[in-house]
């Protein structure tokens, strides 16, 4: 079967950097997405990755390895704001959007 | 605002009602989406759309009948609902049906069913 994991929570203190990991198995592989939902909010797109390697882009990067099946997003200076779920979702061989569970993400002053 | 709307926001319902939410993308976007979100689960795909033609129906229930009748427009029509459909209905788009395109969501509707 398919699946995404990520860990359900995770805290971390204001100014701090946070990486919240996501491993996949699914049916062929053609990007991976990573998005931020506020709660009682719409998702909303952070990244895209479908080669190997770090894409940057502010305070956010997203990192990707295809051969181990692996991806983190890294959260830099963190801000009372980034509290929300990380959802991390793949696109599998059929074009299909794979969802985890996402990450709630506390951040404490 | 991300210019996918959602209406209603919250609706509760009997599980002898029928209702329909909608949702309206004002993004030029081909494509459309049901999902189905409930706490602490994966997003669950219900319905997608592209380019005004039901493109996949991931084996949901016929008590949820989706309809499109443009590419802008997203309907979701409930009937003889079951306490456990009670969850956040999100409606996305994205240009199109591919790997790279991200989807804008609208800001979901809370289904609450007595």
């Amino acid at each position: 079967g398919q699946n995404i994991d990520q860990p359900t929570e995770m805290t971390a203190t204001e100014g701090a950097i946070v990486q919240i990991n996501c491993t996949y198995q699914t049916s062929g592989f053609n990007g991976l997405f990573w998005y931020q939902q506020h709660a009682g909010e719409a998702p909303t797109f952070l990244s895209y990755n479908v080669l190997d390697g770090l894409e940057e882009k502010g305070r956010f990067s997203s990192f990707l390895s295809r051969s181990k099946g692996y991806s983190y997003l890294l959260l830099k200076e963190l801000q009372m704001k980034d509290s929300a779920s990380y959802l991390c979702a793949v696109t599998d061989s059929n074009y299909q959007l794979i969802w985890g569970a996402g990450t709630k993400l506390i951040i404490k002053p | 605002e991300t210019g996918v709307t959602q209406t209603p926001r919250h609706l509760v319902m009997g599980m002898t009602n029928k209702k329909s939410l909608k949702c309206e993308q004002h993004l030029g976007h081909n494509a459309m989406y049901w999902y189905k979100q409930s706490a602490k689960k994966p997003l669950e795909l219900m319905f997608v759309y592209n380019f005004k033609e039901q493109t996949e129906n991931n084996s949901v229930p016929s008590r949820f009948s989706p309809e499109c009748p443009n590419s802008s427009h997203l309907f979701l029509h409930l009937h003889t609902l079951q306490p456990e459909d009670s969850a956040l209905y999100l409606c996305a788009s994205s240009q199109g049906r591919g790997d790279s395109y991200e989807q804008y969501f609208g800001p979901g509707t809370r289904l609450t069913v007595t």
